[in-house]
Formats: structure tokens, sequence, C-alpha cells
């Protein structure tokens, strides 16, 4: 069955640090990528994806993803974490051409002032 | 702003109770879909409607009943719902275009059931 794995569940980085969320997922075929945020008692919005072309995908707020169709990975990347950025991320993955997202468990991600 | 709202926002039931729980979307979207988000839990896929059909149901049991009236409104109607379903039900919509489909999430009902 398709998965979606983030292995980090919690991380605490200082302001200015630099961000890096691991997801990886298990599907030979073309999928569609996705990172969501969650901040603190607001609804899932979407940070960046990508669907084809440069695997090196910029979003909102500073974040960017790359694909590794290789390595089965897309992930986030922050070079300087804000306090605002509290939040929990998620990794989903689409089969592409199909409407299931398959969502990663999230990472709770908390930057100290 | 979303542009996927969802009513009510917190629910307290109890097992024999019957609510639903109402999703609108004012994106001008063709499908929409149901999820529940629990603790620990990665987000899981419970129903999807395109151009007002049923397209999933992912063996969700039939206490959940899903309508969709139209493009813009979905429900979960529920009834003698176990305390093992208090989750985070989240609604989602996307114009779906075969290769491209973005979802775009509501905000959320918490409900709790005792």
């Amino acid at each position: 069955a398709q998965s979606v794995s983030q292995h980090n569940h919690h991380v605490i980085l200082s302001e200015a640090a630099s961000l890096e969320l691991g997801c990886n997922y298990s599907y030979g075929g073309t999928v569609n990528l996705f990172w969501y945020v969650q901040y603190p008692g607001q609804h899932l919005q979407l940070l960046l994806k990508y669907f084809s072309g440069d695997p090196l995908v910029k979003g909102i707020k500073g974040f960017e993803a790359e694909f590794i169709k290789s390595k089965f990975s897309f992930n986030l990347r922050k070079p300087s974490v804000q306090w605002s950025d509290t939040a929990e991320y998620f990794c989903a993955v689409e089969t592409s051409g199909t409407y299931k997202y398959i969502f990663g468990t999230g990472t709770r991600l908390k930057v100290l002032a | 702003e979303t542009g996927v709202t969802q009513t009510p926002r917190h629910l307290v039931m109890g097992m024999t109770n019957k609510k639903s729980l109402k999703c609108e979307q004012h994106l001008g979207h063709n499908a929409m879909y149901w999820y529940k988000q629990s603790a620990k839990k990665p987000l899981e896929l419970m129903f999807v409607y395109s151009l007002e059909e049923r397209v999933e149901n992912n063996s969700v049991p039939s206490r959940f009943s899903p309508e969709c009236p139209n493009s813009s409104h979905l429900f979960l109607h529920l009834h003698t719902l176990q305390p093992e379903d208090s989750a985070l039900y989240l609604c989602a919509s996307s114009q779906w275009r075969g290769d491209v489909n973005t979802q775009y999430f509501g905000p959320g009902t918490r409900l709790t059931v005792l």
C-alpha cells in the first residue's frame, strides 16, 4: 500500500536556524506532492506543491522543497526560521491523475524566540 | 481567510444523538472531500464527491452518512457514534482537472462524543 513517512515528529529550533523536514513516499509511479501547514487554531494551508518541471519548488513564506525522484523524497526547507513558523507541517502525495491524497503523520515545529 | 467554511466549529454529542456537519465551498470547485484527523494519525480520507456523485467511500462505518446536494455544499450526518469517533473532521474542495488536483481545506469541526 502507498504510504508517506515523516520521520521527524517533533522539531525544536531557535529563531534564525535552518530547517529541513523529511518526507518520503512509497509509490513508483507519477506523483503530485504537497506540503501543508497548520498553524495553532487555524486550518490547513497549502505551502507549496510539485506537479512537474523544476524539482526545486518555492512556496509561500520563504519555504522551498526539493523533489528527488530517485530517493522518493520531497523534503521541506527554510534557510532561517521565525517564531511565527511554529506550526504542524504535513506532507501529502497524490497519485497523479487521481483525487486521493495520502498524508504523513505530520511534524510539529516549535521555534523558540 | 479560507474559501471553505465549516459549521459548527465545535460539537459535543452523546452516543444516541443525531447531528450533521456542514461544509460550504466558495471556490467554484467540482469536488469535495471529508477527512478525519485524529491525534498522532495521518489524515484519513473518508468520502469524496465529484460533480455531486460519491466516488469514494473509504471503508467508513455506516454511522457516518455523507450528502452532497450540489457542488458547493457537503454534509456529514452522524448517528449513534462511538467515543473513538471523537476527532477533527475536515472538509476540502478542489477543481479536479485530471492531472491537477490541489485541495483546499476548511477549518474543521472538533467533534467530541461522550
